[in-house]
């Protein structure tokens, strides 16, 4: 099975609600990273949380990591309509190398 | 800071022709870096992993007559799709990591849409 599985597959809210993306996992990672694409476009990476950290958060985003659980969150507040994109997140291991990306989390939020 | 371009953002191309894709890492030297392909609507698929100077490790099914991947310098690497046809359009990006503090991470260019008629 493919590491970094996202779920919900999508999810659509209106503007001003928060938006909770989760990750699952299967191996040992290093770090986990979280990004966003908008559609036709490039990624942009978002946060990155390492492997003994438990949370972070940047602007109006915070990311969760439970290792024990092999799971991570993102959690986008007080959400806007910009914030519609796909949002993906990447297990990366040292020993591997490379990251390996999930299927990702379709987000729109409604005006 | 680590910051990578790629080059063309887009192609279009006739079936049979091959194409040439560059990524440059602009302000570090990327010892690794990493071909991806994205479908409409999927996630990005690891190709390659090409290390500076040595040939390139490919993903299983990936063919590597077909991809050509050079990664001649620090700051450079180029994936040639040879005899592109019509399934080979897709949206490739690729990205790179550096030593020290720039390992542990992959930085992404803005990719590549590719079209063949």
């Amino acid at each position: 099975s493919q590491q970094g599985e996202e779920d919900p597959q999508a999810l659509s809210i209106q503007e001003g609600e928060n938006a909770t993306m989760n990750c699952s996992y299967k191996t040992s990672i290093n770090n986990l990273q979280w990004y966003r694409q908008n559609s036709g476009r490039g990624l942009v990476h978002l946060i990155l949380i390492r492997s003994n950290e438990r949370e972070k958060h940047s602007g109006r985003l915070r990311v969760t990591l439970d290792t024990s659980k092999k799971s991570s969150s993102l959690l986008i507040t007080a959400s806007r309509a910009a914030d519609t994109a796909s949002y993906f997140c990447a297990t990366y291991n040292t020993n591997a190398g490379k990251s390996t990306f999930g299927d990702g989390t379709t987000l729109t939020v409604k005006p | 800071g680590a910051v990578v371009s790629q080059h063309p953002s887009r192609v279009i191309c006739k079936s049979g022709t091959s194409v040439k894709i560059e990524c440059r890492s602009l302000d570090f030297q990327a010892t690794t870096m990493f071909w991806y392909r994205q479908f409409p609507k999927q996630s990005l698929m690891l190709m390659a992993t090409s290390n500076e100077g040595s040939k390139a490790t490919y993903e299983q099914g990936v063919e590597k007559d077909k991809f050509l991947i050079n990664h001649a310098s620090l700051t450079l690497s180029t994936l040639t799709v040879t005899s592109a046809h019509p399934e080979d359009s897709s949206f490739y990006i690729c990205s790179a990591s550096g030593a020290g503090g720039l390992s542990d991470t992959q930085y992404f260019g803005p990719g590549t849409r590719l079209t063949v008629l």
